[in-house]
């Protein structure tokens, strides 16, 4: 079964700091990996996804890498910002696509 | 309208009601998922729904019930709920057999069974 692990569980740092938030898994055989954002009360904002044969994904001021020999993936933020301010969720998909497996997610503070 | 939504965005019930919770997506996604988010816990996958079928079913107790007319709609019809119950629900959709497609979800509906 599996196991999905986000550290540090909870994030405060000040404007513009760049900063990595970290999620492993227990099982490599994934189909990909995804990033969520969510803002108090309201539903999951995909960041950015990666496939199983990819190595990163960028979007903008993110960048998301996959080792899945390891385990790891992890999100990088640059030059932060209060509007960064959320819960980021990693989840993992299994092989046949249809099962996503979420870590309990870190809460991020950005403070002006 | 785009994307995945969910009606209603707030819902309170005694436990002896019946509701229903709605979901659309507008997406041509093939599969639908129902998950709830308790507060200070991951998010639990409840029920999968593949090509309109169920294929997968967690345990979930009978009081929720759920309903995939189409590939396009989910219904999670609730009767008889606890105050245990209390969560947000959130539905999404994906393209099964398309590792570049991800998830997306709906905004969730805020259930409080008092």
């Amino acid at each position: 079964k599996q196991e999905v692990t986000q550290i540090p569980a909870a994030l405060s740092v000040p404007e513009g700091e760049n900063l990595v938030l970290n999620c492993s898994f227990t099982d490599s055989a994934i189909y990909n990996l995804q990033w969520f954002r969510q803002d108090p009360g309201k539903g999951l904002t995909s960041l950015l996804l990666i496939q199983s044969s990819q190595r990163e994904q960028t979007s903008g001021r993110l960048n998301a890498s996959l080792d899945k020999s390891s385990g790891r993936s992890t999100l990088y933020i640059a030059a932060s910002q209060p509007g960064d301010s959320a819960t980021y969720l990693c989840a993992a998909t299994e092989t046949s696509g249809s099962r996503l497996t979420f870590g309990e997610g870190t809460q991020l503070t950005v403070n002006p | 309208e785009t994307g995945v939504t969910q009606t209603p965005r707030h819902l309170v019930m005694g436990m002896t009601n019946k509701k229903s919770l709605k979901c659309e997506q507008h997406l041509g996604h093939n599969a639908m998922y129902w998950y709830k988010q308790s507060a200070k816990k991951p998010l639990e996958l409840m029920f999968v729904y593949s090509l309109e079928e169920r294929v997968e079913n967690n345990s979930v107790p009978s009081r929720f019930s759920p309903e995939c007319p189409n590939s396009s709609h989910l219904f999670l019809h609730l009767h008889t709920l606890q105050p245990e119950d209390s969560a947000l629900y959130l539905c999404a959709s994906s393209q099964v057999g398309f590792a570049g497609y991800g998830y997306t979800f709906g905004s969730g509906t805020r259930l409080t069974v008092v």
